[in-house]
């Protein structure tokens, strides 16, 4: 059984600080990793993908990954209220394949 | 706009009944999925679907059907042998990694 681990949360960050998201995943035949937002009641939508090990910079998200150790984390900066949701991870062994998803972490901001 | 539209929204279903969510995309992408998601977990995949008059079980097919006769079209049956049917239901397709999902088919057993 393939698994994807994630904090559920809730983690709660004050406005204009940074939130650490972790996630860890049992395939070592993961190639691709995506992080969703979802909103309660909502669909998720995709914020960021990466590849290869080491950071990606998008805006305030930042996505860190260490194939060896199997871990992916989402660095959010300068936290809003509007940051607050679900945020699922989702690795794949192919970039269009078969997404397993985390359970998800809650985040929090608090003005 | 393109996109992918779920219906109802909101669906109650009566014990011992089939019912059939609606996914239509005109987006043109090739694969289609749908997942199951209960409260405080993550998406589970159903069924997925690569190319028309195909498709493959997911993680927790049974007690689910679906057909894939129209690109455009994939249609989810939950029929009376899913016996814990109540859950929020997404669709989505692909085209590389690029994943849209549709707004969701809240499905509730009265």
């Amino acid at each position: 059984q393939k698994e994807v681990e994630q904090n559920s949360g809730p983690l709660s960050v004050p406005e204009g600080a940074i939130a650490s998201l972790n996630c860890t995943y049992s395939d070592r035949g993961s190639q691709s990793f995506f992080w969703y937002r979802q909103y309660s009641g909502k669909s998720p939508e995709l914020i960021m993908s990466i590849y290869s090990n080491g950071d990606k910079e998008d805006g305030r998200f930042t996505a860190q990954l260490n194939k060896a150790s199997q871990y992916v984390s989402l660095l959010i900066r300068d936290s809003q209220p509007s940051d607050s949701a679900t945020y699922l991870c989702a690795p794949s062994e192919v970039s269009w394949g078969k997404l397993q998803f985390g359970a998800g972490t809650q985040v929090v901001v608090t003005p | 706009d393109g996109g992918i539209t779920q219906s109802p929204k909101y669906l109650f279903r009566k014990e011992g009944q089939n019912v059939t969510l609606s996914c239509e995309q005109n987006l043109n992408h090739d694969a289609m999925y749908w997942y199951r998601q209960d409260p405080g977990q993550g998406l589970r995949l159903i069924y997925y679907s690569q190319i028309v008059n195909d498709f493959q079980k997911g993680d927790i097919a049974e007690g689910y059907s679906v057909s894939r006769e129209k690109k455009e079209s994939f249609p989810l049956t939950v029929t009376s042998a899913q016996k814990n049917p109540t859950a929020f239901y997404l669709c989505a397709s692909s085209s590389g990694e690029i994943r849209t999902f549709g707004s969701g088919t809240r499905l509730t057993v009265v």
